[in-house]
Order: C-alpha cells, then sequence, then structure tokens
C-alpha cells in the first residue's frame, strides 16, 4: 500500500521569507513524487515531480523540492514567499514498482503568505 | 482539447435524485482518474479506468457510485439516489499511458451540492 502524510493542515508564512510545506510518504517500492497547488475554485495543477536522479528538484513559479530517501521526505521549499503563493497544496505518491497506477494524495497544506 | 474538461461546473440535486457529471480527458491520455475533494478534505480516490477498462473501482464508496468510458476518451460518473453526504467537489484527471512517469492533468471539477 502506499501513503503520503502532509503533517500541516496550514503554514503561516511572511511574504519574503522563505517557505517549506512538509510531505512524507510510504511505499512498498521506490516512488515517483508529486506536487500538485489548488486555488479557489479550480483544479489542481502541477507544480514538479521526482522520477530518478537529482534529489533536488525545480519546478513552476520558482517552488523545488527535495526527495530524501532515507526520511523518506519530499518537502516542497520555495526561498521567498509572495502573497500570491497563498493556496492549497497537495503532495503525491505513486509506486514505480507496484500494482496500482494511482496517485495517492494527501490531505493538503493550506498555506497563507501575509503581506 | 488543450486541457481536461468537466460538466457542468456546478451542479444542485434534490436529494434522491440521480446525476451524471462528464469528464472529457486530453485526447490521447489513455488513463482517466476520478477523485472526490469533500469540503477542507483531501483527495479521495473513486475509479481508474485504462483505456475503456476500470482495473480498479476500489474507492467508489457505495453501489450507488458507477463510472465508464467509451472510445478511451469521455468518462461519465453517475450517482444515483443522491445524498448530502455526496455533496462536494468532483475531480477528474487523465493521463498518458498507466506506468509511465508522467503527472497527472485535472479538470476544474464539479461542485456537486445535494439539498
Amino acid at each position: 500500500a502506499q501513503s503520503v502524510a502532509q503533517p500541516e493542515d496550514q503554514v503561516n508564512v511572511a511574504e519574503g521569507n522563505p517557505l517549506t510545506v512538509k510531505c512524507t510518504y510510504s511505499v512498498s517500492g521506490n516512488p515517483y513524487l508529486f506536487w500538485y497547488v489548488q486555488y479557489p475554485n479550480r483544479g489542481l495543477q502541477f507544480l514538479l515531480k521526482y522520477i530518478t536522479g537529482d534529489n533536488l528538484v525545480k519546478g513552476s513559479y520558482g517552488f523545488e523540492a527535495e526527495f530524501n530517501k532515507s526520511q523518506t521526505s519530499f518537502h516542497l521549499k520555495k526561498p521567498s514567499a509572495l502573497v500570491s503563493d497563498s493556496a492549497l497544496y497537495f503532495c503525491a505518491v505513486r509506486d514505480r514498482a507496484g500494482g496500482s497506477y494511482i496517485p495517492t494524495f494527501g490531505r493538503g497544506t493550506s498555506l497563507i503568505v501575509h503581506p | 482539447g488543450a486541457g481536461v474538461s468537466q460538466s457542468p461546473s456546478n451542479k444542485v440535486t434534490e436529494k434522491g435524485k440521480d446525476v451524471e457529471l462528464r469528464c472529457d480527458p486530453i485526447s490521447g491520455h489513455t488513463a482517466l482518474y476520478w477523485y472526490r475533494q469533500r469540503l477542507g478534505q483531501g483527495l479521495e480516490f473513486l475509479i481508474y479506468f485504462q483505456g475503456n477498462s476500470a482495473p480498479d473501482k476500489s474507492g467508489l464508496p457505495s453501489d450507488r457510485f458507477s463510472a465508464e468510458r467509451t472510445g478511451e476518451s469521455v468518462s461519465t460518473l453517475t450517482i444515483q439516489r443522491t445524498q448530502q453526504e455526496d455533496s462536494a467537489v468532483y475531480l477528474c484527471a487523465s493521463s498518458p499511458p498507466a506506468g509511465s512517469n508522467t503527472e497527472a492533468f485535472f479538470g476544474q471539477g464539479t461542485r456537486l451540492t445535494v439539498v
């Protein structure tokens, strides 16, 4: 079975400060890992993914994430937050080798960036 | 089309009525997923299609829920005898053949309200 945990329901950060949104995962094999963002009344938009190779992945809008196999984590980061980054963020995992091709999503973390 | 399209965008129905939700995936995407997002909750997997077949229906919450896909394209999610707990946003996503490392692309969702 595969699962994702986003331990924080909400993250608050001041504009211009660095932000981190946490994600840990569990899979039986090796993971594909994804981050998505959801703005109000919208669907999910893809931000970035880890497939293989370099543990630091760069994505859209200045976001990046670091894959840490030993800690089974894939935290989302941005060096300098913008008010417009305020949204709901979802981490997702898919087991590369398992029989399920279905991405499993975390509960989501609400990011609030204060001016 | 350029993206995943869902219709209607909003649906208000009376308890006990049947509803049909439609998803038009990205052309050529053989994998299609339905998720449910209740207010303040994460994404709950409902069903997955590979082509016109549904190898995994494990997420359908009851026998009132069914889905089909035709022509390896359009999918319809049907909810019979709707209940108030069915109120949620229903999200559809598509991706290239399952097993690949690409991300899923989401539609805007259908907001279903059962009154």
